[in-house]
């Protein structure tokens, strides 16, 4: 499972409160993703991550931000929460070796 | 921007080989492609990439034509634990960020 965990596993939230999702590596990679994953979009880029203090947006980044204050943290900030926000997060790790991907087990936010 | 596409939906029968096609065009040049396997509640699980021509492993096979305009997955063989969501993965040219396909959701019949 490339050593990747989620925090939380699952949140409710109301909207306009903001909501932060944590993302965790053990395995010292460079690369980390944040993905959004909704019926009938499958899965789409919201940020990423090449580095310690350097990100990117991805297709749908309106609405969130991150941070990655050291390798292993990648943290995922929406802002003021909304209720097409609700949604699976996948974080992703990048394999230096052959660029394959590996996914964390997902956090299930529900947006009310 | 890349753009990709996959079928929607394709159903097999236990047994038989199943070909997947994703179309993608303006890739980046010298990056994988990688195709991943998901199930219900679960995240994507990596299953073969390649760069050109064709690469096998044990569980499938992939075919990139020279343009790198399309792929085809291949898996032989398929049993009922086969069904799920399969997607291709491309780079967008010049970065670092990479495209999911629309994905396709494969049932595999008894």
């Amino acid at each position: 499972d490339a050593g990747i965990t989620q925090s939380p596993r699952h949140k409710v939230t109301e909207t306009g409160t903001p909501v932060t999702l944590r993302c965790h590596q053990t395995e010292n990679h460079r690369y980390m993703y944040w993905y959004r994953q909704d019926p009938g979009h499958g899965l789409r880029l919201i940020h990423y991550s090449y580095g310690v203090k350097d990100t990117d947006k991805g297709e749908v980044s309106d609405g969130y931000s991150v941070s990655r204050s050291k390798t292993e943290d990648f943290l995922l900030t929406l802002e003021s929460a909304t209720s097409s926000q609700t949604s699976v997060y996948f974080c992703a790790i990048r394999s230096r070796e052959g660029n394959e991907q590996y996914f964390g087990p997902g956090t299930r936010l529900t947006v009310t | 921007l890349a753009k990709t596409t996959q079928p929607i939906s394709m159903d097999s029968y236990e047994g038989q080989e199943v070909n997947i096609t994703c179309s993608h065009n303006n890739i980046a040049t010298n990056d994988y492609i990688t195709w991943y396997q998901q199930f219900p509640s679960q995240g994507p699980r990596f299953i073969i990439q390649g760069y050109k021509t064709k690469v096998t492993n044990e569980v499938a096979s992939l075919f990139i034509p020279a343009d790198r305009k399309s792929s085809t997955l291949s898996l032989p063989r398929v049993s009922l634990s086969d069904t799920a969501v399969y997607y291709c993965l491309v780079g967008y040219p010049g970065t670092y960020k990479y495209i999911f396909g629309t994905g396709t959701r494969l049932k595999v019949l008894a």
